[in-house]
């Protein structure tokens, strides 16, 4: 159980095209899904998290207009990268938790602004 | 905020080895202490995590220990395999209803066969 798909698994994008990432969590409702980012050996930098229904909550930093989430249900959020330029490429991960703590992660999006 | 710190950065032993990751957090309202591995160009996995009400944890050749009074908690692996190599991260959540993890910078744990 505690599965979360991520799509697409890579995407290459010409700079000022927007990108849209989904996040699903397949066996279990996810109360909170939470979106990061990771360069190479690097930590997870949390983005932002978000409720179903509600607005997202942006860490300190990050662009709001510029990465839009949208948690429309309990399985499923989405993050749009709007006008992509080449510094947004990155790895980018969902995480989702459920009624617990623990946060499921999934399999990453690599994206790539040329 | 919580603050995590995580050491060492990089740690190499050989094949039945044990390896030990520390980590310190700075707020003692947090509760809950996962650990995550992630293998190059995967998702993190969930390997272990402990509470606060609870001093010690063990999943076969993986443990955890946690010390509230002085706010660290360390990942113990025992018998280490080629397969285990791989970064981990430890992570802090502070039990407010965002539920946000804080995470280490991670540890980039290499097992020589």
């Amino acid at each position: 159980g505690a599965v979360v798909s991520q799509h697409p698994s890579w995407v290459i994008c010409k700079s000022g095209t927007s990108v849209k990432i989904e996040c699903r969590s397949l066996d279990f409702q996810a109360t909170t899904m939470f979106w990061y980012r990771q360069f190479p050996k690097q930590s997870l930098m949390l983005m932002a998290t978000s409720n179903e229904g509600s607005k997202a909550t942006y860490e300190q930093g990050v662009e709001k207009d510029k990465f839009l989430i949208n948690h429309a249900s309990l399985t499923l959020s989405t993050l749009t990268v709007t006008s992509a330029h080449p510094e947004d490429s990155s790895f980018y991960i969902c995480s989702a938790r459920g009624w617990g703590e623990t946060q499921y992660f999934g399999p990453g999006t690599r994206l790539l602004v040329l | 905020g919580e603050n995590v710190e995580q050491h060492p950065s990089t740690l190499s032993v050989q094949e039945g080895d044990s390896a030990v990751i520390k980590c310190t957090y700075s707020d003692s309202a947090s509760n809950y202490f996962p650990w995550y591995k992630q293998e190059l160009g995967k998702r993190p996995q969930l390997i272990i995590d402990i509470r606060s009400n609870v001093g010690e944890k063990k999943d076969q050749r993986i443990a955890v220990t946690l010390n509230k009074t002085a706010k660290h908690f360390s990942l113990h692996i025992t018998e280490t395999q080629p397969e285990d190599s791989a970064v981990y991260f430890c992570a802090a959540h502070r039990g407010s209803t965002l539920g946000r993890l804080y995470f280490g910078r991670g540890t980039q744990l290499t097992v020589w066969p």
